[in-house]
């Protein structure tokens, strides 16, 4: 059974930094493209980086893009976002996704919760 | 890139049809075939509903079918359940591997 487990969500203040991962299991972690997906409170998904197989191609969406990394370890089966310099605007619930493709969203995770407010 | 355009809400009685509609341009939903659904209950995770278009994966109902035309595609729940009420997002491909949701649509199940 494919699991997704994200944790590092929190508290934190505008213009900190805050470290996501995403426990990965049940399937060779190391054959897929992986993601990050966002949902603001009220608002709806979005797509927020991906990462290669291997690591070596990595795409973000222009208002995270130069403050967000996203970085896997395939021997350890997780993801990782790292973000720094965030703003009000990051508050949102923040979903790893196994991708196909990329072109589609196969599995998600539950999520996990990123307040930034002072 | 803005968000793709879908209905904010959608309606239909049990064992009635409703179809969702997810506008986009010829750079995302025009140009690929790649367009997916995800079913959304509030506090739980996604679920991948309809992939490239048309093709449903394992274990989704027959009850939901996609298309496309030009830049629009659409979503046909047919039969409608009470278990289908829930929010439903279209994703679209939209070039050097990135991907692009719509608004979301709200179902209710009356």
């Amino acid at each position: 059974e494919v699991q997704l487990v994200e944790s590092g969500g929190g508290l934190v203040q505008p213009g900190g930094s805050l470290r996501l991962s995403c426990a990965a299991s049940g399937f060779t972690f190391s054959s897929y493209w992986m993601s990050w997906v966002r949902q603001a409170p009220g608002k709806g998904l979005e797509w927020v980086a991906n990462i290669k197989q291997d690591g070596g191609e990595k795409n973000y969406v222009d208002s995270v893009n130069g403050r967000f990394t996203v970085s896997r370890d395939n021997a350890k089966n997780s993801l990782y976002l790292q973000m720094n310099s965030l703003r009000a605007e990051d508050t949102a619930v923040y979903y790893c996704a196994r991708v196909f493709g990329p072109r589609h969203f196969e599995y998600w995770g539950q999520g996990t919760l990123v307040t930034v407010s002072s | 890139q803005s968000a793709l355009t879908q209905p904010r809400s959608v309606s239909g009685s049990p064992g009635q049809s409703v179809t969702i509609s997810c506008t986009g341009t010829i750079s995302d939903v025009g140009g690929y075939n790649y367009v997916s659904w995800y079913q959304h209950h509030p506090g739980k995770a996604p679920k991948l509903m309809i992939y490239d278009v048309s093709k449903r994966p394992s274990g989704v109902p027959d009850r939901f079918s996609g298309s496309k035309s030009g830049n629009t595609a659409s979503l046909t729940i047919s039969g409608l359940q009470a278990e289908d009420e829930a929010d439903y997002y279209c994703c679209s491909y939209a070039g050097s591997h990135s991907l692009l949701f719509g608004i979301g649509t709200k179902v209710t199940v009356l």
